[in-house]
């Protein structure tokens, strides 16, 4: 798992409410990467950082914002949650050695 | 942008069978490609990666990939599929000039019967 974890793990709220999710990583990755998984679309890039306070926008940024005031943690936040953001989420990581992704067991959210 | 292709929504094959997951790219520069697999409930685990040499690239759980230039493919094969192997495969694709810009295809999934 590539010493990363998400926080929560599932997650129910309503539409028009604030929602963040938090990505750790334990390994001092500099890249971290935000995804969601929707059927029909695998996966796609929402922001993703390479950096402390160094973030940029990916495929479907609109209506997410990140933020990363330390190396491990990278921050998503919904500001105000709508049903098309019902999807599961992954955050990863790349390894600059390897150069290659790998990702965290995901969050499940729901939007109702 | 570059852009993947997972022709086939499901594969179904006998245990014991080769099996094979079809991809294609398409990518304006050299490109970089990857497999991942998703088992139920889970994140995705990297299976294997082109970058650049040998086209035959062998990844893990005895997987392996052909990168095909001329076709612009890079279909996941493996001789022969055990029942465990059932699960969601992702094919990605990366510019070399963008590390960061990573599409995926829709994912193919793949059922292995006894």
């Amino acid at each position: 798992d590539a010493g990363i974890t998400q926080s929560p793990r599932h997650k129910v709220t309503e539409t028009g409410t604030p929602v963040t999710l938090r990505c750790h990583q334990t390994e001092n990755h500099r890249y971290m990467y935000w995804y969601r998984q929707d059927p029909g679309h695998g996966l796609r890039l929402i922001h993703y950082s390479y950096g402390v306070k160094d973030t940029d926008k990916g495929e479907v940024s609109d209506g997410y914002s990140v933020s990363r005031s330390k190396t491990e943690d990278f921050l998503l936040t919904l500001e105000s949650a709508t049903s098309s953001q019902t999807s599961v989420y992954f955050c990863a990581i790349r390894t600059e050695k390897a150069d290659t992704q790998y990702f965290g067991p995901g969050t499940r959210l729901t939007v109702l | 942008a570059q852009s993947v292709a997972q022709p086939e929504d499901q594969v179904n094959v006998a245990e014991g069978n080769p099996l094979t997951v079809k991809c294609t790219y398409s990518v304006s520069g050299n490109p970089y490609l990857f497999w991942y697999v998703q088992y139920p409930n889970r994140g995705l685990q990297f299976l294997l990666k082109y970058i650049t040499g040998d086209n035959l690239v062998k990844g893990s759980y005895g997987f392996e990939a052909e990168f095909n230039k001329s076709q612009t493919s890079f279909h996941l094969k493996k001789p022969s599929a055990l029942v465990s192997d059932s699960a969601l495969y992702f094919c990605a694709v990366r510019d070399r000039g963008n590390n960061n810009d990573m599409r995926f295809g829709a994912g193919t999934r793949l059922t292995v019967k006894p």
